[in-house]
């Protein structure tokens, strides 16, 4: 069984710009969440996706925005990126949208310059 | 959503239990105690979760105080592997299904 897989492991990109992170969920689980990690912080969540809808966001702005996809996986897209954007960017998936455990990807560390 | 309470950083030495308290004392009758974990370099993992009864499994045990306010996860023989960040979240019904993390506890694990 293959688990929660991210891309890319690390990303370097500078103000302004706009940055796609993808997410590959666990087989037979139907629901994504990401979430943000500021360093020495907790995760903090962004949105999460049940079989292609948003089913639930936190508080982050409208350039924060995502994609489900027929298969599960996901990604999030990061637009006029911010230094503050610079994180730790996380992908857990879940068998389904419910109180379920959540399986987590080891995350895609991006650096904003 | 319900707050938890956990000790900043706590050390253990090797092959010795450890127990990581949790305090939350505004907990709801349906919300679940979950427990992850955050190695250094990897992204959280789960390690247990419970309702009002005590819990075991391969990882670990979670001791739920009978008024539900405390929780104690308690790992029986600490390893060099267990050095993580523990995180005590309430799995609160929002319409959101997130988990909710605080800072969590830094264990160190001393040879």
């Amino acid at each position: 069984e293959t688990g929660v897989t991210q891309s890319p492991t690390h990303l370097i990109k500078t103000r302004g710009q706009q940055v796609t992170l993808r997410c590959s969920s666990q087989s037979g689980h139907n629901t994504v969440s990401w979430y943000q990690q500021a360093l020495g912080q907790g995760p903090q969540f962004i949105f999460q996706y049940y079989r292609e809808e948003e089913n639930g966001r936190g508080n982050f702005p409208p350039r924060f925005s995502g994609l489900q996809f027929p298969n599960y996986s996901s990604e999030l897209n990061v637009n006029a990126l911010e230094l503050d954007d610079s994180a730790l960017y996380l992908c857990a998936s879940s068998l389904s949208q419910g109180e379920e455990t959540q399986y987590f990807g080891p995350g895609t560390r991006l650096l904003v310059l | 959503d319900a707050k938890t309470t956990q000790p900043n950083s706590m050390e253990s030495n090797e092959e010795e239990p450890v127990h990581l308290p949790c305090n939350h004392s505004t907990i709801s009758g349906t919300d679940y105690i979950h427990w992850y974990r955050q190695l250094p370099s990897q992204g959280p993992e789960y390690v247990i979760h419970g309702l009002t009864s005590n819990v075991n499994n391969r990882m670990a045990s979670l001791a739920i105080a009978e008024d539900r306010k405390s929780s104690t996860l308690i790992l029986h023989r600490a390893t060099l592997r267990d050095a993580a960040v523990y995180y005590c979240i309430l799995g609160r019904d929002t319409g959101r299904r997130a988990l909710t993390f605080g800072s969590g506890t830094r264990l160190q694990v001393q040879p």
